[in-house]
């Protein structure tokens, strides 16, 4: 299957700070997504991404397909962003069950 | 919000007990997927659904079998619970045209 790698595998920030995390996966993909999971657990959609970029507010993504990473960065960040961030592809191009990377744990200090 | 319920929140049960978890959708999605997460491993999938009675097995499926019955529901069955099956169990589903998938609250089960 697809594999995925996440860097850093942890990450602390003072608030205001901008940070950039990365996500490798091992062959081309029809899907990929961001996901932030909050300290309560909850799992929040932050970007569907197979390819290009897109921004909301504070917060963008790219997806380079051709070279098989993706990155998310956050900017001006705030306590409220801490938590855990998951990149996710299919495990095959012809599925569409995710697997998911271990995650960047964030934490952001006042 | 994409209308995903799942039931309990919370449970903690004792070894070769069986167990049974509910997901339950609103918006008639076709697609449906159990998921665990463990510390260490991200979220991983147990078994999904393509349909009613359309099931197949996930990177971690021993010890699990699912149900679909009607399109609203899918149930994941612990026949009999194991220590190693103490985990946070996540329901999805994929919507249509691109398939993104969104996430349920979560189950935090015990197996003691």
């Amino acid at each position: 299957g697809i594999q995925v790698e996440q860097s850093p595998p942890d990450l602390i920030l003072q608030e205001g700070a901008n940070s950039t995390l990365r996500c490798n996966f091992s062959d081309s993909v029809n899907n990929l997504q961001w996901f932030h999971q909050n300290p309560w657990g909850q799992l929040i959609n932050l970007f569907y991404i197979p390819s290009g970029t897109k921004q909301n507010g504070r917060l963008s993504a790219t997806t380079v397909a051709t070279e098989r990473y993706s990155l998310l960065y956050i900017s001006s960040s705030q306590t409220t962003d801490s938590g855990v961030y998951f990149c996710a592809v299919p495990y095959s191009n012809s599925g569409y069950a995710l697997n998911f990377g271990k995650g960047t744990s964030l934490l952001v200090t006042p | 919000d994409a209308g995903i319920t799942q039931s309990p929140r919370h449970k903690v049960t004792e070894t070769g007990t069986p167990v049974t978890l509910r997901c339950h959708q609103t918006e008639n999605h076709r697609y449906m997927y159990w998921y665990r997460q463990d510390p260490g491993h991200g979220l991983r999938l147990i078994h999904y659904s393509y349909g009613v009675k359309d099931t197949d097995k996930g990177e971690v499926s021993d010890g699990y079998s699912v149900s679909r019955s009607k399109t609203e529901d899918f149930l994941l069955t612990l026949e009999s619970a194991t220590s190693s099956q103490t985990s946070v169990y996540f329901c999805a589903i994929s919507r249509p045209s691109y398939n993104e998938q969104f996430f349920g609250p979560g189950t935090r089960l015990t197996v003691l």
